[in-house]
């Protein structure tokens, strides 16, 4: 069974610009989840969606935002780019909405420069 | 406010023996608990979880111990191989919570020969 992909795997933008990374969850599951990763930080939380709906949010502003289709397939999108949110973005899948393992894909490292 | 800590950045173990790395926690309503192994630049592995209602779980080589009453949760490997040099992060959630997961700083393990 093939794992959770992601798309691109590297991206170098400006500030001021938008960006949008794909995920595609592993055949059966409908729960994706995304995280960010910075030395700084570490990994944290953005949001999780099941069957196309917004189960739970983090802590981030506005800019972040995200959407999940019909296939499950899902897209986050960052809106005016800040030198502060490049980062590693982690993608994760899991079948069960809750207390379920979440298998991750390989990120997308994104520079804002 | 760090809700799960993993205080060790870095552990050193010889080839063959057990590696022991903690994990502690300050939120009651978490219930379930997973361990993941992270290379730089990929995203992570899973690798055990339990659920609160157990206080031990084995999968080959890895244990994971929790201890509710100290909140306080350890991943054993037993023995020890070069290959499980990685950053370890243990990640925790709870049922309200969908399938967000917070996680540790990470703990730098490494192998020697």
């Amino acid at each position: 069974k093939a794992g959770v992909t992601q798309t691109p795997r590297y991206l170098i933008k400006t500030r001021g610009q938008q960006v949008t990374l794909s995920c595609s969850p592993i055949s059966g599951h409908r729960s994706v989840s995304w995280y960010q990763q910075t030395p700084g930080q570490g990994l944290q939380f953005l949001f999780e969606y099941f069957s196309e709906t917004q189960r739970n949010k983090g802590n981030f502003p506005g800019r972040f935002s995200g959407r999940q289709f019909s296939n499950s397939r899902s897209e986050m999108n960052v809106s005016t780019l800040e030198l502060g949110d490049s980062a590693l973005y982690l993608c994760a899948s899991s079948l069960l909405t809750t207390q379920d393992t979440q298998y991750f894909g390989p990120g997308t490292r994104l520079t804002v420069l | 406010d760090q809700q799960v800590k993993q205080n060790s950045p870095s552990l050193s173990v010889q080839e063959g023996r057990i590696s022991i790395l903690n994990c502690d926690y300050t939120n009651s309503m978490f219930d379930y608990f997973l361990w993941y192994k992270k290379y730089p630049a990929e995203g992570p592995t899973f690798l055990i979880s339990i659920s609160s209602i157990k206080d031990k779980n084995e999968d080959g080589r890895f244990t994971v111990f929790l201890n509710k009453s100290a909140k306080h949760l350890s991943l054993h490997i037993v023995p020890s191989q070069p290959g499980d040099s990685a950053v370890y992060f243990c990640a925790a959630s709870d049922t309200g919570g969908g399938n967000k997961l917070t996680f540790g700083t990470g703990t730098q393990l490494k192998v020697e020969l």
